[in-house]
């Protein structure tokens, strides 16, 4: 039972456009989210996160929007640049001690 | 500050011989868990461990693997009597404490190949 859900297994976007990934999740107990990136024959690297007390974080370029009625979240990156090709994991975890649970990943294209 | 080290980055294994794959966290980190990737598929959990205790291990086959993470020294993963099924990439992650807000930092991964 996939307790994070990423349900685009590709997504292409023009260069200087918004790329808009999206995540649902199941499981209420969940108060801590992150997004991670990753390039080929690397390991994951953390991008951005957000407390479930939180509907918003931005970082620079980047920004996720927590909506927890639904159990969904969604990272913007804006505006896209060709670096930005990769694969994004979407990633929850509870709160004291407890693992971190990743969806399987949305492979973002950057089109020139 | 050297980030998660991971080795070795390749392994070729026979099948029914050992695998250890090793972590070393970054500095001060106490807190290790390991994942792992199938081709075409998301990371999944395999084990928690802090210092010398498994916190959880559920996601870890009960058969033919095994984690630990001494006082001194890396956390290894062994896996016993590999098949090929078992390969895969093995990454390890580690972070400053458990809680939720400190994020995870991840290793470059292990990547298994059984012959």
């Amino acid at each position: 039972d996939q307790q994070v859900k990423q349900n685009s297994p590709s997504l292409s976007v023009q260069e200087g456009r918004i790329s808009i990934l999206n995540c649902d999740y199941t499981n209420s107990m969940f108060d801590y989210f992150l997004w991670y990136k990753k390039y080929p024959a690397e390991g994951p690297t953390f991008l951005i996160s957000i407390s479930s007390i939180k509907d918003k974080n931005e970082d620079g370029r980047f920004t996720v929007f927590l909506n927890k009625s639904a159990k969904h979240l969604s990272l913007h990156i804006v505006p896209s640049q060709p670096g930005d090709s990769a694969v994004y994991f979407c990633a929850a975890r509870g709160n004291r001690d407890d693992k971190i649970i990743f969806g399987k990943g949305t492979r973002l294209h950057i089109l020139p | 500050n050297a980030g998660v080290m991971q080795n070795p980055r390749h392994l070729v294994r026979r099948r029914g011989q050992e695998a250890r794959l090793r972590c070393s966290p970054m500095k001060g980190h106490s807190h290790v868990y390991w994942y792992r990737q199938l081709p075409e598929e998301g990371l999944k959990f395999m084990v928690y461990l802090q210092k010398e205790n498994i916190i959880d291990e559920s996601g870890m086959p009960k058969e033919r693997f095994s984690a630990e993470f001494p006082k001194e020294g890396p956390s290894i993963l062994r896996i016993q009597q590999v098949v090929r099924g078992d390969s895969a990439a093995y990454f390890c992650a580690s972070s400053l404490t458990g809680v939720a807000g400190a994020e995870a930092f991840f290793g470059q991964g292990t990547r298994l190949t059984v012959v």
